[in-house]
């Protein structure tokens, strides 16, 4: 099992950025996937979970509004939209693969918020 | 109130045994919950998933050196015969209407 999270990079507070989680090694359309962010030196906190099917999708109070997960079971890859960034989005963002015995978890991509 | 309450540091000497808790709050008492492993400047790694009951399975990879047991509002994760790799942040997770719920992590610092 692979997940390898890209797109992160140094944003201007208010605009938009694009993650992407390409994965490999299991049937993509079999799990529900997540994304979890990490401040720097803080703990883990969740963002956002999709269903396998994307029939249910669920967000943090803290992006709600401002974030949108997506999935494309074709790319076998995961998405995850954020827009009107602010200071405090500032963190490590990871993807997540909830499996049924276990998760695998990506390396994850920072995205700085700055001016 | 914080759904999983962990402490916030913990020691312990080369090859030594530790033990971490976390504790639930009441209206999640009867949650399974997952122990993560986080060694810096990498991402958390899962290690074991911990039925309310205590019966737990360990994920690829994760050596027997570590194990779990459950009790009440308890959850333990005990790593036993510590090595310099453990020496790392340690989460509890829990799931909850689909959204996941984190503790606050227990820093391992190996002696």
């Amino acid at each position: 099992v692979q997940l390898v999270e890209d797109g992160g990079g140094l944003v201007e507070p208010g605009r938009s950025l694009r993650l992407s989680c390409a994965t490999s090694g299991f049937t993509f359309d079999d799990y529900a996937m997540n994304w979890v962010r990490q401040a720097p030196g803080k703990g883990l906190e969740w963002v956002s979970g999709i269903s396998w099917n994307s029939d249910t999708i669920e967000y943090a109070d803290s992006v709600k509004g401002r974030f949108t997960i997506s999935r494309d079971s074709a790319k076998s890859s995961l998405y995850l939209q954020m827009n009107s960034l602010r200071p405090d989005d500032t963190a490590f963002y990871y993807c997540a693969m909830e499996g049924e015995v276990e998760d695998y978890w990506g390396r994850g991509t920072l995205v700085t918020v700055s001016s | 109130q914080r759904v999983l309450i962990q402490s916030p540091s913990a020691s312990a000497s080369l090859g030594a045994s530790v033990n971490f808790t976390c504790t639930l709050n009441s209206g999640h008492s009867s949650y399974d919950i997952a122990w993560l492993q986080q060694q810096p400047e990498r991402g958390p790694r899962f290690l074991m998933k911990v039925n309310s009951d205590g019966s737990h399975n360990r994920g690829d990879g994760v050596p027997d050196r570590f194990s779990s047991s459950s009790s009440g509002v308890e959850r333990h994760l005990t790593i036993s015969s510590l090595q310099p790799e453990d020496e790392a942040d340690y989460y509890c997770q829990t799931w909850d209407t689909g959204t996941w719920v984190f503790g606050g992590g227990t820093k391992l610092t190996v002696l």
